[in-house]
């Protein structure tokens, strides 16, 4: 069976501080991946996906970017966070040939102080 | 543009009271609409996915349904067990790869 996880659970940094989340996808083969933002009182933001290893699309512009390393790994960055990027930060996966249902990790909380 | 919207926005009901969610959506062409359960914390669960007007789902108290422009998910006779966040998202025809709209979900909290 697939699984998806996400790392760290909940972080905490501080304005101007680096930022790495990591998702991993265990039990399946080029899946497309997914980054959402999840800010309080809104809805699930898209950020980034990515069909293929070294293939990122961005859907909004801002100070975070996406990389995919290896074909089951996303990482989402930025080099200066921004009070703005407090949310709750989601990975998702859908299944090569899926009928485009996602299924989404646990997610990590952010917390820019 | 395309756009979901759910409502209400928070529903309260007493355990056993049947109801009705709705996720409306002004769409270009319709390539799935989709159903997700979201406990706080934790991220969403995928519950159904309907594709054509008339299409029906059933998962437990949970039934889906889809018309051409809005989707109803009707729980029946509620638990406390079934007090969370639905999203529901839709995938347009225009979109690429599996890209989801959401919208902004439905607060359910059943009281005992």
């Amino acid at each position: 069976s697939q699984t998806i996880h996400q790392w760290p659970a909940t972080l905490v940094q501080p304005v101007g501080s680096p930022l790495s989340l990591e998702c991993t996808v265990e039990g399946t083969s080029n899946p497309n991946l997914y980054w959402y933002r999840q800010a309080a009182g809104r809805g699930l933001q898209l950020l980034f996906y990515s069909v293929g290893i070294g293939q990122i699309s961005s859907e909004v512009p801002q100070n975070l970017s996406a990389s995919r390393p290896q074909d089951r790994q996303f990482i989402l960055s930025s080099k200066k966070l921004l009070l703005s990027d407090s949310g709750f930060y989601l990975c998702a996966w859908t299944p090569l040939g899926a009928s485009y249902e996602q299924y989404f990790g646990p997610g990590t909380r952010l917390t820019v102080t | 543009e395309d756009q979901v919207t759910q409502s209400p926005e928070a529903l309260r009901l007493q355990e056993g009271e049947s109801s009705s969610l709705n996720c409306s959506y002004t769409v270009s062409g319709l390539r799935g609409l989709f159903w997700y359960r979201q406990d706080p914390g934790k991220g969403p669960e995928f519950l159904f996915t309907l594709y054509s007007a008339g299409e029906e789902k059933e998962k437990e108290r949970l039934k889906a349904t889809l018309t051409k422009k809005e989707s109803f998910l009707h729980i029946t006779a509620p638990k406390p067990e079934d007090s969370a966040t639905y999203l529901c998202a839709v995938q347009f025809m225009n979109s690429g790869y599996s890209t989801l709209t959401f919208g902004k979900g439905t607060m359910l909290l059943v009281s005992p």
